[in-house]
């Protein structure tokens, strides 16, 4: 089955400066990968996903790049302001059946203001 | 529109009892998942069904969960007798429709402690 794996597990940064985390997955016939993020005490909120006929999607300060060939995938925040502090997850999944998403294990942003 | 509601927000336990959680997805959508969240790890899913169907409940460990989605709406999750093991967040989704296409939307989850 798939395997996502998610580095790194901790990231500090100052206030303005970007952040990027990075996944790797395993089952060549994953198509979809959402980000999710998770504040304290509240469920996981989809921020960004990307599909593998694309290779990079963008929605104002969050970007997102797929790398079919190396299976890798990763997000990018810029400029970073506090309210960016959470834990983000990747997911890799299929578009067809219902084969479910698989989650990494997380990452904890801290933006340091 | 009315996110996806949970209850209890927190509950503990001892191990060997019994527990049960509660979801009500967002109105209109046919999917409902439930998720285990273990401290420091991302979700996983435990069961997925499609209206009042299980549609993929290959990790759910049927010897002490059980999971229903009764009329298709909402859905209980119950764990008898529980484990240590079992303390984690239980976080249920919704979505319009099975696949990709249709994005998770989550609740804010269930905490469990089992002592």
């Amino acid at each position: 089955g798939e395997n996502v794996e998610q580095h790194p597990s901790t990231l500090s940064v100052q206030e303005g400066d970007s952040a990027v985390i990075k996944c790797t997955y395993s089952d060549s016939a994953s198509n979809y990968f959402p980000w999710y993020k998770q504040e304290l005490g509240k469920g996981p909120q989809l921020i960004i996903d990307i599909r593998s006929n694309v290779g990079e999607k963008k929605d104002q300060r969050i970007a997102v790049t797929l790398n079919k060939t190396a299976k890798h995938f990763s997000l990018h925040i810029t400029e970073t302001q506090p309210e960016d502090s959470a834990v983000y997850f990747c997911a890799a999944g299929r578009n067809s059946g219902n084969t479910p998403l698989v989650f990494g294990k997380g990452t904890r942003l801290s933006v340091i203001a | 529109e009315a996110g996806v509601a949970q209850s209890p927000r927190y509950k503990i336990i001892e191990k060997r009892q019994s527990v049960a959680f509660w979801c009500n997805p967002i109105s209109g959508h046919a999917t409902l998942y439930w998720y285990q969240q273990i401290l420091g790890q991302g979700p996983k899913l435990l069961i997925q069904f499609q209206n009042n169907g299980v549609v993929d409940d290959s990790q759910l460990p049927k010897d002490r969960f059980s999971a229903e989605r009764l009329k298709g709406v909402d859905s209980t999750l119950k764990i008898q007798p529980a484990k240590l093991e079992d303390s984690a967040v239980y976080l249920c989704a919704s979505s319009l429709a099975s696949g990709v296409n249709s994005p998770l939307h989550f609740g804010n989850g269930t905490r469990l402690t089992v002592t």
